[in-house]
């Protein structure tokens, strides 16, 4: 099955410092990726996804995402962080026959004023 | 406006006493998946279908149900609840069954099993 790990279960940033939350996929063919936010309270909402188009993706609020492949990777970045960052965010990998999805434990971003 | 619409949004129960926390979708989505939410664990697959009257289980299925008779609704049902199975439980649909589908998630539904 695939899996996803994110590393680092808290992070705290400053305002307008670089976020930057990792992921790491296992699959043995290329994947479809995605990142995820949820908001306190809220469901998850999408804020991009890789599917083989282009390495680097740009998502919602400015975040985007790089597909290494060498390193089975899909970190999320983000330039300059905002208050309104703080949130969960979760990885996600869909499974090959595409009818199953496999989450990370998430991370939870703190920004600091 | 289009979404997944989940109800109770909170919930509180007795071990054994049998519960169905509704979700329904507005899209005409094929695709509808639950999931609980626990800390440290992420989420979780419990059921998906991927129509009418074709469902199969995910990763945690163990003392849960679930039918899709109709296209919009995707009911979650457990017959005895036990305590283990308090979470927060998060629908979800995508517009097909395909891999690189955006899924849109309800609003939540916590459960407590006393």
């Amino acid at each position: 099955a695939q899996s996803v790990t994110q590393l680092g279960s808290h992070v705290s940033v400053s305002e307008g410092a670089l976020v930057l939350l990792r992921c790491n996929y296992s699959s043995s063919v290329p994947p479809y990726l995605f990142w995820y936010v949820q908001y306190p309270n809220q469901g998850l909402q999408l804020l991009l996804k890789y599917t083989s188009a282009a390495t680097l993706v740009k998502g919602i609020n400015g975040f985007e995402a790089e597909f290494k492949k060498s390193e089975t990777s899909f970190h999320l970045t983000k330039p300059s962080a905002h208050m309104s960052d703080a949130a969960e965010y979760f990885c996600a990998v869909s499974s090959n026959t595409g009818n199953q999805f496999y989450f990370g434990t998430g991370t939870s971003l703190t920004v600091i004023p | 406006e289009a979404q997944v619409t989940q109800n109770p949004r909170y919930l509180i129960t007795v071990t054994g006493k049998k519960l169905t926390v509704t979700c329904s979708q507005n899209m005409n989505h094929e695709y509808m998946s639950w999931y609980r939410q626990d800390p440290g664990l992420g989420l979780r697959q419990i059921y998906y279908s991927m129509n009418v009257e074709v469902t199969d289980k995910g990763d945690v299925p163990e003392g849960y149900k679930v039918s899709r008779k109709e296209k919009r609704n995707f009911p979650l049902i457990l017959e005895s609840p036990s305590p283990n199975q308090t979470s927060l439980y998060f629908c979800a649909s995508s517009r097909q069954v395909k891999g690189n589908e955006k899924l849109f998630f309800g609003s939540g539904t916590q459960l407590s099993v006393l």
